[in-house]
């Protein structure tokens, strides 16, 4: 079956921690993948995304994530964070073609960071 | 340019009824996607039209139905509506498939 599991439901840091939240799917051949942003009050937004090449993708406001296709994980990382990156995060996989934007999104994951 | 647009924001409706939701993607892209939201379900797929075709379509029952005018603008429809339709839905524009979606704000739905 095609999933999305994000390893944290809640995560809660301090401005300048690092950051890394989990994502591994299961999708049957090659894959397109994302992560998307909700902020407070705002609609979803992309963050950054992975077609080929390069498994290190860098996206806005300093956030990277790594595909590794042997674990089928794609996690995000930022290596210091702000109280702005207060949101939630989803992770989300798609067939690299012929999928017409069918996205199979996980749970997402709230993070809240204090000052 | 303006993001996407859908109406109305929000909407109460009691069971047996039927819905229509409305989207208007970004100018220019021509991909209309619906994507349901719960908080037990998280995001689904609802589906996906180009060009006023419908592409894909997602494990929802036949009362989900869609449809793309020439202009680009969708619409979706519920039909006899069900306590556990009561979500949030996300209209997502791109300028072609498998690209980077933009979503509206969204609709949200109450069946009572």
């Amino acid at each position: 079956a095609q999933s999305v599991s994000q390893h944290n439901h809640h995560v809660i840091l301090s401005e300048a921690a690092s950051l890394e939240l989990g994502c591994n799917y299961s999708y049957g051949g090659t894959v397109n993948l994302f992560w998307y942003v909700q902020y407070p009050g705002q609609h979803l937004q992309l963050l950054l995304k992975y077609f080929s090449g390069d498994p290190l993708v860098k996206g806005i406001k300093g956030f990277e994530a790594e595909f590794i296709k042997s674990k089928f994980s794609f996690n995000l990382r930022k290596p210091s964070v702000q109280w702005s990156d207060t949101a939630e995060y989803f992770c989300a996989v798609g067939p690299f073609s012929g999928g017409y934007n069918k996205l199979i999104f996980g749970a997402g994951t709230r993070l809240a960071v204090h000052p | 340019k303006a993001g996407v647009t859908q109406t109305p924001r929000y909407l109460i409706k009691t069971r047996g009824q039927q819905v229509t939701l409305s989207c208007s993607p970004i100018s220019g892209h021509r991909s209309v996607s619906w994507y349901q939201q719960t908080p037990g379900q998280g995001l689904q797929f609802l589906f996906e039209y180009f060009s006023e075709t419908q592409r894909n379509k997602g494990n929802f029952p036949g009362r989900f139905s869609g449809r793309q005018f020439s202009n680009s603008r969708s619409e979706m429809n519920v039909s006899t509506l069900e306590l556990g339709d009561s979500a949030l839905y996300l209209c997502a524009s791109s300028a072609t498939t498998n690209e980077k979606l933009f979503f509206g704000s969204g609709t949200q739905l109450s069946v009572l």
